[in-house]
């Protein structure tokens, strides 16, 4: 079954605990990226990669690392997570960039800072 | 001014009805549309995408795409229970040197009434 998954689905932790959420596909998609989604702000891309080793910002990354060294593995990485980054956070991934196109959401990671 | 506004509801209405949910946008320069459904709990899916004005039609659901007005539609006929969720709106640019290409209503949370 073609599917993005996402873990944890769940983490509680305190202010300054490095994090790591892992986001794997096995689709064989270049593309993936991470959003977050908050109440009245919608879905806002963090951070994307058009392939193994390529990584750039997106619209909200600050706070934020990813790394991309296998092409099914995106991980999100918080460094010194804050308050402010409580939030439900999406990795999604489809094929190259240029068209639109299906893209795939995985189940989501409900993260809460405290 | 955000770049794509979606009235965020909440929406209810009764089984049968037809629903009609709406994104405004304020770049021109978006070349292609989507609607995605949002179960609670899960991430979001693709419904429809279109690159052009006029309607696309896909079973129960028609996308609506008004590029002179910057405005987009979804019309959900003989809605069901099941079509309760959060509906959200995205838009991009085609463009083959970069992917970071959508940006995503806030989403309208809708529900039918058995």
């Amino acid at each position: 079954e073609a599917q993005v998954t996402q873990n944890p689905r769940y983490l509680i932790t305190v202010t300054g605990k490095k994090l790591t959420v892992t986001c794997s596909q096995n689709m064989n998609h270049e593309y993936m990226s991470w959003y977050r989604q908050d109440p009245g702000l919608g879905l806002r891309q963090i951070y994307y990669s058009m392939n193994v080793e390529v990584t750039d910002k997106g619209d909200v990354p600050e706070g934020y690392k990813v790394s991309r060294k296998e092409k099914r593995n995106f991980p999100l990485i918080l460094e010194s997570p804050s308050p402010n980054q409580t939030s439900l956070y999406f990795c999604a991934s489809r094929f190259p960039s240029g068209t639109g196109g299906t893209q795939y959401f995985g189940p989501g990671t409900r993260l809460l800072v405290l | 001014q955000k770049e794509v506004e979606q009235d965020p509801g909440p929406l209810s209405v009764p089984e049968g009805a037809i629903v009609s949910l709406n994104c405004t946008y304020s770049n021109s320069a978006f070349q292609y549309f989507m609607w995605y459904r949002q179960y609670s709990r899960k991430g979001p899916e693709l419904l429809m995408y279109t690159y052009s004005s006029g309607n696309k039609e896909d079973g129960r659901f028609t996308a609506q795409v008004d590029k002179s007005s910057k405005y987009i539609s979804l019309f959900i006929r003989d809605s069901q229970p099941s079509d309760s969720a959060t509906y959200l709106c995205a838009m991009g640019v085609i463009s083959s040197g970069s992917a970071r290409q959508l940006t995503f209503g806030s989403g309208t949370q809708l529900t039918v009434l058995p």
